[in-house]
């Protein structure tokens, strides 16, 4: 099983909405990712996860909380979003072992909209 | 700072020819890794191909090959006898040994001609 499988695909939130986004794998990665994409974008690193510990934070505005339950669980919990965060929500995983030359598994992604 | 460069937005290729996407990683690591990564219209990232910086050999992987040029610090993403499923946005991620993250540069927009 090599797959990043992300819920749900799509989301339309308001402003004043609490959603959360969900990430899962199964593959034994111990390193855990999100990244936010706009259109015609590259990805941003949002948060890395290693170990169930936050290890990268790239300054993300406190409206983004993310939650690592477990190994094989990344959630990534949203409040007061305003609608320029409104892009495709990216998670990724890599086996976090120190093996520097492996890749990143991404899921499909959730595509936010905030209205 | 570390900066990866794809110089070219967008890329055109008939169906059947050769397409080389460029990109460039200025660095002062010597230990790093290229990866390149398509995401097609499903906007899922798929793995096209890894190049490891301390090997002098180039990366391939069936019609997908990496020109590694290191005193330019060049990964060229080579497509030979391109298909319509090549079609995609292709981005060059480098990692450095010792860090979780990849850096993702601008991304070519790559188009096959029938």
């Amino acid at each position: 099983d090599t797959e990043v499988t992300q819920t749900p695909k799509h989301l339309v939130m308001g402003m004043t909405n609490k959603k959360s986004l969900k990430c899962e794998q199964h593959m034994g990665h111990r390193a855990m990712y999100w990244y936010k994409q706009k259109a015609k974008k590259p990805p941003e690193l949002m948060f890395v996860y290693s170990y169930e510990k936050l290890s990268i934070n790239e300054s993300v505005p406190s409206r983004f909380s993310p939650e690592c339950p477990n190994s094989s669980l990344l959630n990534l919990h949203l409040h007061a979003l305003q609608p320029e965060d409104s892009a495709l929500y990216l998670c990724a995983s890599s086996p976090g072992d120190r093996t520097w030359n492996t890749e990143a598994f991404f899921g499909q992604g959730t595509r936010l909209t905030v209205v | 700072a570390q900066t990866v460069t794809q110089s070219q937005p967008e890329m055109s290729v008939q169906e059947a020819e050769t397409v080389t996407l460029s990109c460039t990683y200025d660095t002062s690591e010597s230990d790093y890794y290229l990866f390149w990564y398509k995401q097609p219209p499903s906007r899922q990232m798929i793995l096209v191909i890894r190049q490891e910086a301390y090997k002098q050999q180039n990366a391939t992987e069936n019609r997908f090959s990496v020109n590694f040029q290191k005193a330019a610090k060049s990964f060229s993403l080579k497509i030979s006898d391109s298909q319509l499923g090549d079609a995609a946005m292709y981005f060059c991620a480098p990692r450095n040994s010792g860090t979780y993250k990849y850096i993702f540069g601008t991304g070519t927009r790559l188009k096959v001609l029938a």
